[in-house]
């Protein structure tokens, strides 16, 4: 899988828009775009994955740029609740391929 | 919304005792994971477990450890004999197959403490 980074860790206020960033610029091809996030010690929570287009669910948006070696993870809305690790992770879809998690982005959101 | 299961939610035992984790993975789903969790550490990988059998495991998982699917619903981890440093969180998983939708789902864990 692909090395990622993040930055370790960030603030963002109540009711404003979290921008998480990532960079993937190794990113293969075939290799998909996963954010997931971990609500202390709870299992880690899938959040939204992408290939190369822009991705919008219930939670977030995960905006990837054209040459696909960084994205950004959106939370519209930021709320005392999505504190948090967040987890940028590259991987090849299908088959049995595990989750290999890095370090992540702790999130907090500040009143 | 289906979710996966775990059970016990907090497991205390001696060292060099036998555990088992359960997990209840979401129905019809066919992959199934075991991660840990060191407190304060990244979420590393176990093992992998697909038609009936492993598929990749992780150099932390040893003859100590053992995996089984008894019945259609349950996945169980065991360890063997367990060690000081076995004390983690762990967390089982489950995909349901290939194609752009395989995303794991986690469940809520079980912490082992091993004294």
């Amino acid at each position: 899988d692909a090395k990622t980074t993040q930055p370790p860790s960030m603030d963002c206020a109540e009711g404003r828009a979290a921008n998480l960033p990532c960079n993937h610029s190794t990113i293969s091809g075939n290799e998909y775009v996963y954010w997931y996030r971990q609500i202390h010690s709870q299992g880690p929570q899938y959040i939204i994955h992408g290939l190369k287009n822009n991705e919008t669910n219930e939670m977030a948006s995960l905006i990837i740029t054209e040459d696909r070696k960084s994205s950004t993870l959106i939370l519209p809305h930021a709320t005392l609740r999505d504190t948090a690790v967040y987890y940028c992770i590259v991987r090849v879809s299908g088959g049995y391929q595990k989750v290999t998690f890095g370090i992540g982005t702790k999130l907090q959101v500040i009143p | 919304e289906p979710e996966v299961t775990q059970t016990p939610s907090h497991q205390v035992t001696q060292m060099g005792q036998e555990v088992i984790l359960r997990c209840v993975p979401i129905s019809n789903h066919l992959y199934f994971y075991w991660y840990r969790q060191i407190l304060g550490q990244k979420v590393e990988f176990l093992v992998s477990f697909y038609n009936n059998e492993i598929s990749e495991k992780s150099e932390i998982f040893d003859d100590q450890f053992s995996v089984e699917r008894p019945d259609g619903s349950n996945f169980t981890l065991k360890i063997r004999s367990t060690k000081l440093e076995d004390s983690a969180m762990y967390f089982c998983a489950s995909r349901g197959g290939t194609g752009s939708t395989d995303t794991q789902y986690f469940g809520p864990g079980t912490r082992l403490t091993v004294l």
